[in-house]
């Protein structure tokens, strides 16, 4: 069973970086795509970024910019910065897989295993 | 971005009774293979979500067949034939046609 589990900033200060690590288990981090979503306090949920395999990754524009994803494959962690935070960044984040779509003849994706989210507080 | 709209905004239900969700996307989440790019999850109460219905129809691994997704071009449907009380929890639908993955504001199902 592939488990994960973020870490926990906590409390990050208005303009400040934060910064995020998932621990994965149960499957090899190469050759999978994962993902970093966040939920806002009033429970919407927003896609932040993805990776593959350390060469590919791709970012919600909205997040301009402020976004960048990092793996460790020897620690099977990988890892999200977020820079110049406001408030606006509040919410809990979670990491995800996105695994492949099984017995179908094209490549489809979808969020198959979640870790258990963690809040994030974006206050002076 | 495709906007992604749900409805009801919360549903309540008798146990046994059945239940609908709809989800209405901005642009057509039809994809040139013939299948529609339309995910469903439930996130329970305290939990994270989970996956249950992927490309509008397909169930995922291990969800009872009382879910089943239906639709095509902008116009989804979730339906529980036969509401348990372990259904409760917010329901989002999610497009993965186009650019950055889009949800539904969710629609909260509880039992009466």
């Amino acid at each position: 069973q592939v488990q994960l589990q973020e870490s926990d900033p906590g409390l990050v200060k208005p303009s400040e970086t934060l910064s995020l690590t998932c621990s994965v288990s149960g499957a090899s981090i190469r050759g999978h795509y994962w993902s970093w979503i966040r939920q806002f306090p009033g429970r919407g949920l927003e896609w932040v970024a993805y990776f593959y395999n350390s060469v590919t990754t791709n970012y919600n524009p909205s997040l301009k910019s402020r976004a960048t994803m990092s793996v460790d494959t020897s620690k099977q962690q990988f890892s999200l910065r977020l820079s110049s935070v406001t408030a606006a960044d509040t919410a809990v984040y979670y990491c995800a897989r996105l695994g492949k779509a099984d017995y179908i003849s094209f490549d489809y994706y979808y969020f198959d295993f979640w870790g258990r989210g963690t809040l994030v507080t974006v206050s002076s | 971005d495709i906007v992604m709209t749900q409805s009801p905004l919360s549903l309540s239900v008798t146990p046994g009774e059945p239940a609908s969700i709809s989800c209405t996307s901005s642009q057509s989440l039809l994809h040139s293979n013939g299948h529609n790019y339309l995910d469903w999850y439930l996130q329970k109460p305290g939990q994270s979500p989970q996956v249950l219905i992927y490309l509008g129809s397909k169930r995922a691994s291990g969800v009872p067949d009382r879910f089943s997704g239906s639709g095509s071009g902008t116009d989804f449907t979730l339906k529980i034939s036969r509401v348990e009380a372990e259904d409760v929890g917010v329901y989002y639908c999610m497009q993965a046609l186009q650019g950055p993955r889009t949800f539904g504001g969710g629609t909260k199902v509880d039992i009466k």
